[in-house]
């Protein structure tokens, strides 16, 4: 079965700091990684994905990732984080093989604040 | 251009009422597929389509609920006998499929907030 995990439900950075939220996962193929950011009150918003390829991923909001295959890792950056990246931010993984594709398993959420 | 609509985006009823939730699609994706998201907790994949075949559902779908996509436009979910335990907010998402497998990148909409009381 596939599965991520967030180490830290929170994270608390300066802006103008570098920001990272850090994934693992597990699944028993290659993966598909990606990572959603949630504002209040809404929807999942994409930032980016990893499919196969370079492994620095770069996405939207100045927001890229690494995939890291022998750490099973995919850590989220910013270079300089701002205050309205303050939200939630969720990795998800998709194992490409058989039925488990068809659905994204995501992490429990890492809080980011950023404070002036 | 719209993204991915829900409606409606808040819902409160009584414990043991029948709800049904709303979601459209982006207008050329073929698959759509139902989340839950519990506070504090990451979604939860419920089921999904693709057109309007309902192709695989999940354990936490038990037989209360039932969802349709009849057109292969829009679903709808519903709850029937509704529990406390059913409150969550219910994302929906929707995505192209192509033949090069499940590349594709799931977009969601602002999903529905259920409250049972």
């Amino acid at each position: 079965a596939q599965s991520v995990a967030q180490p830290e439900d929170q994270v608390n950075v300066a802006e103008g700091n570098p920001l990272t939220v850090k994934c693992t996962y597990s699944v028993s193929g290659n993966p598909y990684l990606f990572w959603y950011v949630q504002y209040p009150n809404r929807g999942l918003q994409f930032l980016l994905k990893y499919i196969t390829g370079d492994n620095l991923v770069k996405g939207s909001y100045g927001f890229e990732a690494e995939f890291n295959k022998s750490q099973t890792s995919f850590h989220l950056k910013k270079p300089s984080a701002l205050v309205s990246d303050s939200a939630l931010y969720f990795c998800a993984v998709r194992d490409p093989v058989g039925a488990a594709g068809n659905k994204l398993t995501f992490g429990g959420g890492t809080r980011v604040l950023v404070k002036p | 251009d719209t993204g991915v609509s829900q409606n409606p985006r808040h819902k409160i009823t009584k414990r043991g009422q029948n709800v049904t939730f709303r979601c459209d699609p982006i207008s050329e994706h073929n698959r759509l597929y139902w989340y839950r998201q519990t506070l504090g907790q990451g979604p939860e994949f419920l089921t999904y389509f693709q057109n309007e075949a309902q192709l695989e559902k999940s354990r936490l779908l038990s037989d209360r609920f039932s969802a349709e996509r009849p057109k292969g436009s829009f679903s709808t979910l519903e709850i029937q006998r509704t529990e406390q335990g059913d409150s969550a907010m219910y994302l929906c998402a929707s995505s192209l499929v192509s033949s090069g497998g499940p590349t594709d990148t799931q977009y969601f909409g602002p999903g529905t907030r259920l409250t049972v009381l």
